[in-house]
């Protein structure tokens, strides 16, 4: 049972163009939202958060887009660039489903061509 | 400030040999994670502490599985035997606790790769 999904596994852009990465989900009890950023042979990172009583967040070139009646989620990256190239994870958790755990998508690879 | 260390970064064992990771979170981080990233997929928790206390260990697989955080710092997670399965990156990542739960960023380390042949 895959509560959260990244349908698109890879995505590809031209620099200075936008990126947009989605995540759909299905528990409708999760009430809070992240993106992770993971370049090879490194651990994800985290990028930005929001919650559910938010549509949307922003910080610089990173805006994640909530869309909770169709448990929809998105980031926005503009203007993309070359060092934005890393796969991308959505998770997602709230204090009703098992309190702290993350539950992750399957990432997405985003490629930023120069 | 460090950031999570783990090792080995990578290990190659035989089946039904035994194998463990070893992770040291940041400096007064209390929560501490072991997470499992199978090839191509996101990263599932394996099991949760809060400082010594494993809080969230219900997606540990207890029969060949176990971990240890003595004295509530630096954890181990152990797998034995291993089987072909168990091939994956192991991910440490720590945490502290600001008061919600959402409010914890979670650090992760480089993670360890496993391949059991």
């Amino acid at each position: 049972d895959q509560q959260v999904k990244q349908n698109s596994p890879s995505l590809s852009v031209q620099e200075g163009r936008i990126s947009i990465l989605n995540c759909d989900y299905t528990n409708s009890m999760f009430d809070y939202f992240l993106w992770y950023k993971k370049y090879p042979a490194e651990g994800p990172t985290f990028l930005i958060s929001i919650s559910s009583i938010k549509d949307k967040n922003e910080d610089g070139r990173f805006t994640v887009f909530l869309n909770k009646s169709a448990k929809h989620l998105s980031l926005h990256i503009v203007p993309s660039q070359p060092g934005d190239s890393a796969v991308y994870f959505c998770a997602a958790g709230g204090e009703e489903t098992s309190g702290s755990r993350l539950t992750f998508g399957e990432g997405t690879q985003l490629t930023v061509n120069p | 400030e460090a950031g999570v260390v783990q090792s080995p970064r990578y290990k190659i064992i035989e089946k039904k040999q035994p194998v463990a990771f070893w992770c040291n979170p940041i400096s007064g981080h209390n929560t501490l994670y072991w997470y499992r990233q199978n090839l191509g997929q996101g990263p599932e928790l394996l099991i949760r502490y809060e400082n010594e206390e494993a809080v969230d260990d219900s997606q540990l697989p207890k029969d060949r599985f176990s971990a240890e955080r003595l004295k509530g710092v630096d954890s181990t997670l152990k797998i034995q035997p291993a089987e072909l399965g168990d091939s994956a990156v192991y991910l440490c990542a720590s945490s502290s606790r600001k008061g919600v739960w959402y409010q914890e960023t979670q650090y992760f380390g480089p993670g360890t790769r496993l391949l059991v042949l």
